[in-house]
Order: structure tokens, then C-alpha cells, then sequence
């Protein structure tokens, strides 16, 4: 089976601009998570979906960050505008299995 | 607070020699936890999860609730397991994973 997708894989943006990134997940996923890992950290849940509706998203920074998954398949997440602190990897997982995520292969964001 | 700690950023061995890769997590409930792993220019991906109390690669991982632990450990290391290595917490179903900072593991030939 395809795995999760995303794109694009790397992005260069200046700080106070806007960015989207966007990821497919695995076709049947109903459950999506967006992680954030920042350099030497773990992966941190930025937003959970189930289908097209939001589970989690108690460590969103609401202020800047957006996502939405219209028509509970691929989504896309935003950034606006963006700080220095958000260069990070951005990771995309599905599941469909609450014991096993599947991610994708990641964006890189670099903001200067 | 829900919490996963890797105390190692690096383990270094030789081909052959036993690795234990050090967990600790704090959690109230009943947790699950899992190893995820990345090789290089790979994906994040499941190597394995206590539940299924499985050796995957030669890996196995015990859930030591009295020291709040899940180490995972492998007798003989070989060179294909050098790769970083993630602890991961879920409170179950399909909650988010907490993970932790990872241990980047080296065998050296």
C-alpha cells in the first residue's frame, strides 16, 4: 500500500510569511495526526483529526498555526506568519490501528 | 504530567555487544508504550509496542510499571541497528503519542 504523503519536503520561507504544507494520508486512515520536531526533540502532537473533526489540538499555537481536513482525506497545515521558532520537521501520521501511526516522510521548515 | 524520558542522546557499541536503550516515562493511568525507530533517509516507523510482548528484530522491550520503565534491549547488536531510536507514551485508543527526545544508537563494525 502507498504510504503517507507529503509535500513539499523541504521549504525556505523569511519570518512573518506564510506557509502551508500538506499530507495524504494512507487511503481508509481515519484518524490524522501533525507532529512538530523541533531539532534534537521528539515529536510533539500539534493536531489530531478523526475523519474531518478535530480530537486534539491542545498544543496548537491558535494564534498562528491552522489546519483543516476537508472531506476527512488529505490535509493541510498552516502557518501565519511564521517565527523563527517554527523551523522545525513537520510530520504527518495516519492510523487506523489505535496501536500503530504510520508517518510520512516529513517537511522541513526553515524560517530566517 | 505525562512525560518520556530518554536519558542517553548517544549510544555507542561494537557489533556483538548488548544494548540497552533507557526509558522512563511518568504517567498517573495505565500507559501504553511503544518503540518507534528511524533509519537513516527512512521514516518514522513502529519497531515495537508492549502490548504485544513480541521480539521484533531481535529487540524486546518489558514494561516495568514499579520503575515506571520500558527499556528495550538486544543481545548482540548488529550494524543495520544503528539508527535513532524514539520512546513513545499514549494514554490508549487513538491518543497522541508523547515521545521522547530519542537516543541515536551507533554499532561500529
Amino acid at each position: 500500500e502507498a504510504g503517507v504523503a507529503q509535500s513539499p519536503r523541504y521549504k525556505i520561507i523569511e519570518k512573518r510569511q506564510s506557509v502551508a504544507f500538506w499530507c495524504n494520508p494512507i487511503s481508509g486512515h481515519a484518524t490524522l495526526y501533525w507532529y512538530q520536531q523541533i531539532l534534537g526533540q521528539g515529536p510533539k502532537l500539534l493536531i489530531q483529526f478523526q475523519n474531518n473533526g478535530v480530537v486534539d489540538d491542545s498544543q496548537l499555537p491558535k494564534d498562528r498555526f491552522s489546519a483543516e481536513r476537508l472531506k476527512g482525506v488529505d490535509s493541510t497545515l498552516k502557518i501565519q506568519p511564521a517565527k523563527l521558532e517554527d523551523s522545525a520537521v513537520y510530520l504527518c501520521a495516519s492510523s487506523q490501528d489505535p496501536y500503530e501511526q504510520y508517518f510520512g516522510p516529513g517537511t522541513r521548515l526553515t524560517v530566517t | 504530567a505525562q512525560r518520556v524520558t530518554q536519558p542517553e542522546k548517544l549510544l555507542s557499541v561494537f557489533k556483538g555487544a548488548p544494548v540497552e536503550l533507557k526509558c522512563n516515562y511518568s504517567y498517573s493511568g495505565s500507559p501504553e508504550l511503544f518503540w518507534y525507530v528511524q533509519y537513516s533517509r527512512q521514516r518514522l516507523q513502529l519497531l515495537l509496542r508492549h502490548i504485544s510482548r513480541e521480539s521484533i528484530k531481535g529487540f524486546t522491550a518489558d514494561l516495568n510499571k514499579g520503575e515506571t520503565s520500558f527499556h528495550l534491549k538486544k543481545p548482540f547488536a548488529q550494524e543495520e541497528d544503528s539508527a535513532m531510536y524514539y520512546c513513545a507514551l499514549s494514554k490508549g485508543g487513538y491518543n497522541k503519542l508523547i515521545f521522547g527526545a530519542g537516543t541515536r544508537l551507533a554499532v561500529h563494525p
